[in-house]
């Protein structure tokens, strides 16, 4: 059964230092792994992806990071910014419709 | 604007009520989710439409009932709800097999009294 896993359930950064967001996962069945964002009261939102044949994406201040042999997933945030603060979650999917989620990382950048 | 607009915000409703959730989308994607956030627990899926039809329905109480009417709307009809049923109700669309990532509303925050 594909579970993801992201066991750090928040984290607080210092404004314009690093935050390094991590999520593991049971097996490699899915193809794509995905990082939402969410703030208060809203959906979460798409952020970026990457697939398994790579091993780094880069998005401008964002970087996802993906270690198979480990079967593990990180997220970069540099410089991290105050509204970077939301609850992360990384999610794996086939590429079809679906998907598994992970329970959540809230994320606090301290100005 | 997210492109998925989900009403109504905040719901509150008896366990004896029946109420509905709407989701609508106009971005021209083919598939629409229903997902329910829990405190500390993963975002669950509970139904999945592709092109009007449903092909998932991880196994959902019967006192939730979505309806899928056309590509742009997804409803869910509630009733006799329990208490622990209280939860974030996020709709969701996606281009199918994109692999890109899902475009989600901003929820229903459902409480069960």
């Amino acid at each position: 059964d594909q579970q993801v896993k992201q066991n750090s359930p928040s984290l607080s950064v210092q404004e314009g230092r690093i935050s390094i967001l991590n999520c593991d996962y049971t097996n490699s069945m899915f193809d794509y792994f995905l990082w939402y964002k969410k703030y208060p009261a809203e959906g979460p939102t798409f952020l970026i992806s990457i697939s398994s044949i790579k091993d780094k994406n880069e998005d401008g201040r964002f970087t996802v990071f993906l270690n198979k042999s480990a079967k593990h997933l990180s997220l970069h945030i540099v410089p991290s910014q105050p509204g970077d603060s939301a609850v992360y979650f990384c999610a794996n999917t086939s590429g079809t419709y679906k998907y598994i989620f992970g329970t959540g990382t809230r994320l606090k950048v301290l100005a | 604007e997210t492109g998925v607009t989900q009403t109504p915000r905040h719901l509150v409703m008896g366990m004896t009520n029946k109420k509905s959730l709407k989701c609508e989308q106009h971005l021209g994607h083919n598939a629409m989710y229903w997902y329910k956030q829990s405190a500390k627990k993963p975002l669950e899926l509970m139904f999945v439409y592709s092109l009007e039809e449903r092909v998932e329905n991880n196994s959902v109480p019967s006192r939730f009932s979505p309806e899928c009417p056309n590509s742009s709307h997804l409803f869910l009809h509630l009733h006799t709800l329990q208490p622990e049923d209280s939860a974030l109700y996020l709709c969701a669309s996606s281009r199918h097999g994109s692999g890109y990532g899902y475009t989600f509303g901003s929820g229903t925050r459902l409480t069960v009294v």
